[in-house]
């Protein structure tokens, strides 16, 4: 089973709109972190934000946010005001916090277009 | 400071040739990953470093493929008779140690897109 699900493979939003890109996950742990990366063109790997398992409130980092609902098992990142530089690969990831794992396990992204 | 660096950039081999890809990480930083991102996917964690502990190769899809690293410096990722299946990117990223309940961004270098023909 997969265990990052991001179902929505592509995504347009209009310059100056907000949009959520959806995840989801699967662990049967208590501790774990969910990060979400941007990859434009160029190829490499943008940290964007993180929320851990045990954070209670939702993270936020300058025009990104990530809506935690832990009980869905659901971080969808929520970018406000797109910007044409927004284009990009958008990959939602988990870490799975026990014994020596430490390997993020990534979805398969959503590729968001921003217009005019 | 330098980031993350891999070379080649790219790499264009024959099917069954042999080919090694370097990792340069942060330095300080003691964990160190490889990822295969094939084309149009997601990334596939390949294989794990953190310091002198047993590298986690759980995502080593076969024998062919092979990692090392010396203490916390470089890594180098071997694919052996390569097969036209294993084109890809091949990214690398470094972190500080893994310590639970924490923040351990992974900073990713600018990958290494192999190409078997």
């Amino acid at each position: 089973a997969q265990k990052i699900t991001q179902t929505q493979p592509g995504m347009f939003v209009q310059e100056k709109e907000a949009v959520t890109l959806d995840c989801t996950y699967d662990t049967s742990d208590q501790s774990y972190g969910l990060f979400w990366y941007k990859q434009p063109s160029s190829g490499e790997m943008i940290f964007l934000i993180y929320q851990g398992s045990y954070d209670e409130q939702n993270a936020t980092e300058g025009r990104y946010s990530l809506n935690f609902q832990k009980a869905r098992k659901s971080a969808n990142l929520v970018i406000s005001a797109s910007q044409l530089g927004d284009s990009a690969m958008y990959f939602c990831a988990m870490r799975e916090d026990t014994g020596t794992a430490s390997k993020l396990t990534f979805g398969t992204g959503t590729r968001l277009q921003v217009t005019l | 400071g330098a980031g993350v660096s891999q070379s080649p950039s790219n790499k264009v081999t024959e099917k069954g040739k042999d080919v090694e890809l370097r990792c340069d990480p942060i330095s300080g930083h003691t964990a160190l990953y490889w990822y295969r991102q094939r084309l149009g996917q997601g990334l596939e964690f390949l294989i794990y470093f953190q310091g002198n502990s047993a590298p986690d190769k759980s995502g080593l899809p076969s024998d062919r493929f092979s990692a090392e690293r010396t203490g916390e410096s470089v890594s180098t990722l071997t694919i052996q008779r390569t097969q036209q299946e294993d084109s890809a990117v091949y990214l690398c990223a470094s972190s500080l140690a893994l310590r639970r309940f924490t923040y351990n961004e992974q900073f990713f270098g600018p990958g290494t897109r192999l190409t078997v023909l």
